[in-house]
């Protein structure tokens, strides 16, 4: 069963920073990983998809690295603000057949102070 | 706007008294899902749909059942709910599930 491990669970950092977060996995047999933000009282964001053939996807001050090998993910967030501050989601697909299957890691809460 | 309606947004209610959490969607997308969330264990996925009348199991699907009559709902029911289903409940959607799927803004259920 595929395990999902963020870390760390809570990082602060000042404005304009530069940061990664980290998501580990066990099973390297995955469709793709995504990213996502979420914010207080609200669903989720979609950052950024990785699929499992590609090694990094970049969106403005977003990139994301995938090396299947190690089971390791990053997303690194370049000149952070205050409007960053959010939770971050990993999770991975399993596409096999007919099944779709998505796990979630725990999360990592940013803080970004002014 | 493309979205992801769940309805309601906020619910408290009494053990084994039967509710309906609704999910719409106005994108044409085949594929949707719920997933509940808990402090310390996060986002787990109850059951998804591939299409009409194709639904499957999650990790978590024990005390819920589903049903994809159209394309563009997918409620989730809670035949006789108990307090361990007390969770926040997200839906959510994409084209065949393989794309970055869209969020609702999730249901916060209380069963006491």
């Amino acid at each position: 069963k595929q395990e999902v491990t963020q870390i760390p669970a809570a990082l602060s950092v000042p404005e304009g920073e530069n940061l990664v977060l980290n998501c580990s996995f066990t099973d390297s047999a995955i469709y793709n990983l995504q990213w996502f933000r979420q914010d207080p009282g609200k669903g989720l964001t979609s950052l950024l998809l990785i699929q499992s053939s590609q090694r990094e996807q970049t969106s403005g001050r977003l990139n994301a690295s995938l090396d299947k090998s190690s089971g390791r993910s990053t997303l690194y967030i370049a000149a952070s603000q205050p409007g960053d501050s959010a939770t971050y989601l990993c999770a991975l697909l399993i596409s096999s057949g007919s099944a779709r299957q998505l796990t979630f890691g725990s999360g990592t809460q940013l803080t970004v102070l002014p | 706007e493309a979205q992801v309606t769940q309805n309601p947004r906020y619910l408290i209610t009494v053990t084994g008294k039967k509710l309906t959490v609704t999910c719409s969607q106005n994108m044409n997308h085949e594929y949707m899902s719920w997933y509940r969330q808990d402090p310390g264990l996060g986002l787990r996925q109850i059951y998804y749909s591939m299409n009409v009348e194709v639904t499957d199991k999650g990790d978590v699907p024990e005390g819920y059942k589903v049903s994809r009559k159209e394309k563009r709902n997918f409620p989730l029911i809670l035949e006789s709910p108990s307090p361990n289903q007390t969770s926040l409940y997200f839906c959510a959607s994409s084209f065949t599930g393989r794309q970055p799927q869209h969020f609702g803004d999730g249901t916060r259920l209380s069963i006491l």
